[in-house]
């Protein structure tokens, strides 16, 4: 059964700083790895998807990694801005019988005026 | 497009009564998820249906749980009857992808509170 695991559980950062957002997951044979920002009461915003084949994708000031065969991803924001503040979670995609996505239970992070 | 629509936002009900929630996926989206979120057990995935059909349904906890997609543009997530621990956020996602792969967009999140 697939485990996802985010490290740290919160992060508070002043504002400029670049920052690093690590996912781990047990089961290597995952088809792809999402990353979702989301915000007290609200829904989840996709951020980034990186399918298995890939090593990395980006999106403006956000950088994601990928690397399968330790079961690792990396979400990067660099120049933190306060309106970064969010919870941030990634999720696995397992594929096969088992379509569903599998999640962390996020990073906290507080960007500091 | 206005996204994933689920309905009812909020919903406080009283235990052993019935919970309809409901999702409207985003159109021309061919899969369809329901997850809960608790603070203690995070989001985990309860049923998921491919073309109106369900696939996995390994997630929903029990026989209270029942979730229904009479068409593409609509799905239910049922409580009967409901208990004090079903309190969470109930979210629906749509992907419009064949399985697997690609985004799933989620919607605002039905709150549930069972007093």
């Amino acid at each position: 059964k697939q485990e996802v695991t985010q490290i740290p559980a919160a992060l508070s950062v002043p504002e400029g700083e670049n920052l690093v957002l690590n996912c781990s997951f047990t089961d290597s044979a995952i088809y792809n790895l999402q990353w979702f920002r989301q915000d007290p009461g609200k829904g989840l915003t996709s951020l980034l998807l990186i399918q298995s084949s890939q090593r990395e994708q980006t999106s403006g000031r956000l950088n994601a990694s990928l690397d399968k065969s330790s079961g690792r991803s990396t979400l990067y924001i660099a120049a933190s801005q306060p309106g970064d503040s969010a919870t941030y979670l990634c999720a696995a995609n397992s594929g096969g019988g088992a379509d569903g996505l599998t999640f962390g239970k996020g990073t906290h992070l507080i960007i500091q005026p | 497009d206005a996204g994933v629509i689920q309905s009812p936002r909020h919903e406080v009900t009283e235990m052993g009564q019935e919970v309809t929630l409901r999702c409207k996926p985003i159109s021309g989206h061919n899969s369809l998820f329901w997850y809960r979120q608790t603070m203690m057990r995070g989001l985990e995935l309860l049923i998921y249906f491919n073309n109106n059909v369900p696939i996995d349904d390994s997630g929903m906890p029990e026989d209270r749980f029942s979730a229904k997609m009479p068409n593409a543009s609509f799905s239910t997530l049922k409580i009967q009857p409901s208990e004090p621990r079903d309190s969470a956020v109930y979210f629906c996602a749509s992907r419009s992808a064949p399985s697997p792969g690609g985004t799933q967009y989620f919607g605002p999140g039905t709150r549930l509170l069972v007093l």
